[in-house]
């Protein structure tokens, strides 16, 4: 079964407004990761949070990690058209060595 | 910057061929992975290797081999290609230290191969 589960599927904001998208898994990790995917390419990493840190900012991104909830979301703000993309999280399990389980990911898609 | 790239972009096959997917990469990472993304199911990796010679199944490793003789190529193999086997194929490479703009424990992927078996 898929460790990342991403909510939602799908979201459709106009240019300018906040994007939130969340992430639940279910086992122990020892960090999580947000990627892009634009359509029909490889995936970008966009940030790495780590099991002891609870927030991280990187430019208009904004990610927060609640292990108790097994839970991340990840913010962008002020979006823009090239925003949209696919955005997908992925864990890394404590004890999977260097693997990385992806969610099914989130499509976002952002109208000028 | 790093760089993976992968041979071909588009690729159409016919059922029973033998197919090689190559991946490069340029940042001397130690750790390369194979996925295929599908509509609905997201990434899920077929191989994966840590170190050159070795390597490891993923979650659907069936119909799949690879190949890891120099430490910047990893090749994946579909030994008699299927029809259930038309995918994108994305290779991913990292490495467990931060070195030359690459991060610690991120994957960094190629561009990925769309792979249609007729």
């Amino acid at each position: 079964s898929q460790q990342g589960e991403e909510d939602p599927q799908a979201l459709s904001i106009q240019e300018g407004e906040n994007a939130t998208m969340n992430c639940s898994y279910k086992t122990s990790i020892n960090n999580l990761q947000w990627y892009r995917q634009n359509s029909g390419r490889g995936l970008v990493h966009l940030i790495l949070i780590r099991s002891n840190e609870r927030e991280k900012h990187s430019g208009r991104l904004r990610v927060t990690l609640d292990t108790s909830k097994k839970s991340s979301s990840l913010l962008i703000t002020a979006s823009r058209a090239a925003d949209t993309a696919s955005y997908f999280c992925a864990t890394e399990r404590r004890g999977s060595n260097y693997k990385l389980t992806f969610g099914k990911g989130t499509l976002l898609t952002v109208n000028p | 910057d790093v760089k993976v790239t992968q041979s071909s972009r588009y690729l159409v096959k016919r059922t029973g061929e033998k197919v090689f997917l190559e991946c490069v990469q340029d940042m001397d990472h130690e750790n390369m992975f194979w996925y295929r993304q599908d509509p609905g199911l997201g990434l899920r990796l077929i191989y994966f290797s840590y170190d050159v010679k070795m390597k490891e199944k993923g979650d659907i490793p069936e119909g799949y081999s690879v190949s890891r003789e120099k430490k910047e190529r990893f090749s994946l193999i579909l030994e008699s290609a299927s029809t259930n086997q038309t995918s994108m194929y994305l290779c991913a490479s990292s490495s467990t230290v931060t070195s030359g703009g690459a991060l610690a424990d991120t994957q960094y992927f190629g561009p990925g191969t769309r792979l249609t078996v007729l």
